[in-house]
């Protein structure tokens, strides 16, 4: 079974950092993209970041360009999210999700992370 | 950049009816980059198609999505009551990037 847990969502103050991880089980990690999503509580949905198999290409939506960064561990099956000079606007549940590589779509998301920018 | 539509933002509708769902590109795209997802309050998105009109693992065949150019559309043929969700359309564009619309609550 597919499963994606993430975890590290906290409260933070603005200009502070904070990593989120996703801890991913039931397939073969290594040969997937992987993909961060998050969700303002009571807005839609914006993609963050992607990063292929490799590390070796790595893309960020201009909202976060600069400030975030996107990596991954296959050897532990994991993904991450370092985010930095965080702002109010960065408030969002943090989704990881799955990106076959030919469907430019998402097949499988964690539960998400709740991270809270506030003073 | 490519923007998503989806409107109106809320439809109404009654179990055992037909729901016809549309997204709207502001440019010509590839219908191999449009994908659809259904959210439930309080979870995680679910992808339901892929490709504007390939059934994502698992989906039942009552959802149906077509469409080309600028114009694409989910139909749900009869809603059952765990259909009454949002509904969000997801592009894959040149910069690299994704862009999903802003969704469209589908009620009761």
């Amino acid at each position: 079974e597919v499963q994606l847990v993430e975890s590290g969502g906290a409260l933070v103050q603005p200009g502070g950092s904070l990593r989120v991880s996703c801890a991913t089980s039931g397939f073969s990690f290594g040969t997937y993209w992987m993909t961060w999503v998050r969700q303002a509580p009571g807005k839609g949905l914006e993609w963050v970041a992607n990063i292929n198999q490799h590390e070796s290409d790595k893309n960020y939506a201009d909202s976060v360009k600069g400030r975030f960064t996107i990596s991954r561990d296959n050897s532990k099956n994991s993904l991450f999210l370092h985010m930095n000079s965080l702002r109010a606007e960065d408030t969002a549940v943090y989704y990881c999700a799955r990106q076959p590589s030919a469907w430019y779509s998402f097949d499988y998301w964690g539960q998400g992370t709740l991270v809270t920018v506030s003073s | 950049e490519t923007v998503l539509t989806q409107s109106p933002g809320t439809l109404s509708f009654s179990p055992g009816e037909r729901a016809t769902l549309s997204c709207r590109a502001s440019q010509t795209v590839d219908s191999s980059f449009l994908a659809w997802y259904q959210q439930k309050p309080g979870q995680a998105p679910r992808l339901l198609m892929y490709r504007a009109s390939s059934r994502a693992t698992g989906i039942p065949d009552r959802f149906s999505g077509s469409g080309s150019g600028t114009d694409f559309t989910l139909t749900i043929s009869r809603l059952e009551p765990e259909d009454f969700a949002v509904y969000y359309c997801q592009l894959f564009g040149s910069s690299p990037t994704f862009t999903f619309g802003p969704g469209t609550k589908v009620d009761i």
